[in-house]
């Protein structure tokens, strides 16, 4: 299969957890990676790999995997955690890449 | 620290060619574990991997795009191209260009361009 699902929509209290969730069979085989995208501007990558942060990301963000679904969690969400987030694999064949749909968190 | 820069028209005609072009800075095209690729964006909509390169000239692209799309790379010039044929208004979207780090089992864009938003209108 070379799609990866994601809920809609999201919402989180302020200074709450929150989990986004990505699912889809490739999953099984290689990981996901998540991007945080804010009105007008372009994705930025937050996590990667089994749970890697990029430089500059804060560690509230984390990442986990489990069969075929994969996780990004918000520990205690900021205003400004507000976004879109997309996640990212490759596909069963390995060869191609695939978005989800997107997750819309809002913090209340 | 390395940045990429999208250029290219914000206006195609339909039917026509779209062409894009992505600089990078600070860093080679050259590098191994990098691929550089192409995602784009519909006004409102979610993101779409259109494609990739590796510096050696191989390419991989979505498969309901891959009649219409070449990705190349110019490694003298440390850049990369995207070209859409026969664009229709479903075509408009910001196209953004990415690095693709990738290992055996995963994968991650970092960074990304700006993005350009190309709009197929007669």
């Amino acid at each position: 299969s070379s799609e990866l699902t994601q809920d809609p929509a999201v919402s989180v209290a302020l200074g709450q957890t929150v989990r986004i969730t990505c699912q889809g069979d490739s999953l099984r085989v290689y990981y996901a990676s998540w991007y945080q995208q804010k009105p007008g501007q372009a994705p930025v990558a937050v996590i990667y790999g089994k749970n890697n942060r990029p430089s500059g990301i804060p560690d509230r963000f984390s990442g986990a995997s489990s069969g075929t679904t994969a996780s990004l969690t918000i520990t205690g969400a900021q205003a400004e955690d507000e976004a879109d987030y997309y996640c990212n694999s490759r596909d069963s064949s390995g060869n191609l890449r695939v978005f989800g749909g997107g997750t819309k968190l809002t913090v209340l | 620290q390395l940045q990429l820069q999208e250029s290219g028209p914000g206006l195609v005609k339909p039917s026509e060619t779209l062409s894009l072009t992505c600089i990078v800075s600070g860093g080679s095209i050259s590098s191994n574990n990098y691929y550089w690729g192409w995602i784009r964006q519909p006004p409102g909509k979610g993101l779409e991997w259109i494609g990739n390169i590796y510096y050696g000239g191989s390419t991989y692209y979505k498969p309901s795009l891959k009649s219409r799309v070449t990705i190349s790379v110019d490694t003298s010039k440390n850049q990369f191209s995207l070209k859409l044929t026969s664009v229709t208004a479903a075509d408009t979207a910001v196209y953004y260009c990415a690095r693709e780090w990738t290992t055996i089992n995963m994968n991650y864009f970092d960074p990304w361009g700006q993005g350009t938003l190309v709009t197929v209108s007669s």
